[in-house]
């Protein structure tokens, strides 16, 4: 219960297209639900982030949709760049003993071709 | 203001021998989180302390594994002995309780990447 399913595993993405990513979760106790970019030899980065009172959140190129009834979230990067090209991680965060526990997806290794 | 520091940036050590990494958390922030990066498993949460206090080793793999955060500003993640399979890339992160985010962010920093030969 306390997984977080991410797909795909990768993913290669023509210049100017759409990068979508997929996040699914079981425990209903989740309350935070972050995106992190990690390039490689780099830690991750705070991408974009979502409450659960929130359907979307948008932040430039960068969307999470976020469906409450059926426990998934996703990122969606419009117009992607070469320079989006990372992994990508979805998380899912959980108030714990005065502080706030992250279990993280998978990843996604995204390539954006020029 | 200064982001998480790790150190040593790369480390290589032979088997048997005991390892320490090092992290300097964000001023003022009050939560600390050791992971381990590989390509098999992903980031794995291993140890948490929130006010300089452990509350959670249930990720650490083995006894050989122990973590320490004797004040607010240093931890250490210590392996002895060390072996192959601990060959991985170990992260610190830190957020706090207390600003505008409510302690939702982790801010990680640049990693330690551990060979054990």
């Amino acid at each position: 219960q306390q997984q977080v399913k991410q797909s795909p595993q990768s993913l290669i993405v023509q210049k100017g297209g759409i990068s979508i990513i997929n996040c699914a979760y079981e425990n209903t106790a989740f309350d935070y639900f972050p995106w992190y970019q990690q390039f490689p030899g780099k830690g991750p980065a705070l991408l974009i982030a979502i409450r659960p009172d929130v359907s979307e959140k948008k932040e430039g190129r960068f969307t999470i949709s976020f469906n409450k009834s059926a426990k998934q979230f996703s990122l969606h990067i419009m117009d992607s760049q070469p320079g989006d090209s990372a992994t990508y991680f979805c998380a899912a965060s959980i108030h714990t003993s005065g502080t706030y526990k992250y279990i993280f997806g998978t990843g996604t290794r995204l390539k954006v071709l020029a | 203001d200064a982001g998480v520091i790790q150190s040593p940036r790369h480390e290589v050590t032979e088997m048997g021998q005991e390892v320490t990494l090092r992290c300097k958390p964000i001023s003022g922030h009050n939560s600390l989180f050791w992971y381990r990066q590989t390509m098999m498993r992903g980031l794995e949460l291993l140890i948490y302390f929130n006010n300089n206090v452990p509350i959670d080793d249930s990720g650490m793999p083995e006894d050989r594994f122990s973590a320490k955060m004797p004040n607010a500003s240093f931890s250490t993640l210590k392996i002895q002995p060390s072996e192959p399979r601990d060959s991985a890339v170990y992260f610190c992160a830190s957020s706090s309780s207390y600003g505008a985010g409510g302690g939702y962010e982790q801010y990680f920093g640049p990693g330690t990447r551990l060979t054990v030969t």
